[in-house]
C-alpha cells in the first residue's frame, strides 16, 4: 500500500497570502496524484488531477506540481472560501489511498 | 450531474445494511464508480471501486469479504452490501463518480452528499 504523508497538518494563514501544501508518497506514483478540498459538512471536491491539471471550474489560483514521490498544492492569494481541509490521493496503485489531510485555517 | 445516496442508519455489530446511490445527469453505464467513507472527525478512506462494465472490482483490505459493490446500469444505481458490520465501519459513506469514462479507476470526480452508517449496540 502506498502511504501518502501530508504536511503540515495545519497551516494558519491570512486571506491574500499564499498557501503551500505538501504530499509525499512512500513510493513513486509517477504523476498520478490528485488534490481534493473539503469544507465542514460537505463532500470533498476534486481540485487537481494528474498532479497539475485543474478540474473543471477550479479557479486559477489553485495549482499543483510534482512527480514521483513529492507533490505540492499551491493556493495563490487565499480567498475566504479556501479555508478548508485538503487531501491528496494517488491512483498509481490499488488500494487507492489518501493523505491524512492538511487544514488551512484563518490566522 | 447528481449522486444521491440512501440506506444508511444504525445497526448492531454483526448486522447488515445495503446502501444505494442513484445517479443522474450523466451516462451512468459508461463510468466507474467508487464508495469512499469518512469516520467521524477523520480523513477519507477509499472502500471499493467497480468498473463501468463490472469487469474490474476492487476492495480495501478492511472490507474485503464483508462488503460487496454492485451496479444496475438499467436503473442508474450503485449498491454497497455491507455484512458483518463492525464499530469501525461507522462513517459517512460517499458514492463517487470516476472522472473519465471507460477507465479502470481514474480520479474521484463527482461526490454525493453521503449517507451515515452507525454501528453500535
Amino acid at each position: 500500500e502506498i502511504v501518502l504523508t501530508q504536511s503540515p497538518a495545519t497551516l494558519s494563514l491570512s486571506p491574500g497570502e499564499r498557501a503551500t501544501l505538501s504530499c509525499r508518497a512512500s513510493q513513486s506514483v509517477s504523476s498520478y496524484l490528485a488534490w481534493y478540498q473539503q469544507k465542514p459538512g460537505q463532500a470533498p471536491r476534486l481540485l487537481i488531477y494528474d498532479a497539475s491539471n485543474r478540474a473543471i471550474g477550479i479557479p486559477a489560483r489553485f495549482s499543483g506540481s510534482g512527480s514521483g514521490t513529492d507533490f505540492t498544492l499551491t493556493i495563490n492569494s487565499l480567498e475566504p472560501e479556501d479555508f478548508a481541509v485538503y487531501y491528496c490521493q494517488q491512483r498509481g496503485n490499488w488500494p487507492r489511498t489518501f493523505g491524512q489531510g492538511t487544514t488551512v485555517e484563518i490566522k | 450531474v447528481q449522486l444521491v445516496e440512501s440506506g444508511g442508519g444504525v445497526v448492531q455489530p454483526g448486522g447488515s445494511l445495503r446502501l444505494s446511490c442513484v445517479a443522474s445527469g450523466f451516462t451512468f453505464s459508461t463510468y466507474g464508480m467508487y464508495w469512499v467513507r469518512q469516520a467521524p472527525g477523520k480523513g477519507l478512506e477509499w472502500v471499493t471501486f467497480i468498473q463501468y462494465d463490472e469487469t474490474n472490482i476492487k476492495y480495501a483490505d478492511s472490507v474485503r469479504g464483508r462488503f460487496t459493490i454492485s451496479r444496475d446500469n438499467s436503473k442508474n444505481t450503485l449498491f454497497l452490501q455491507m455484512n458483518s458490520l463492525r464499530a469501525e465501519d461507522t462513517a459517512v459513506y460517499y458514492c463517487v463518480k470516476d472522472l473519465i469514462t471507460g477507465t479502470p479507476g481514474y480520479y474521484m470526480d463527482v461526490w454525493g452528499k453521503g449517507t451515515t452508517v452507525t454501528v453500535s449496540s
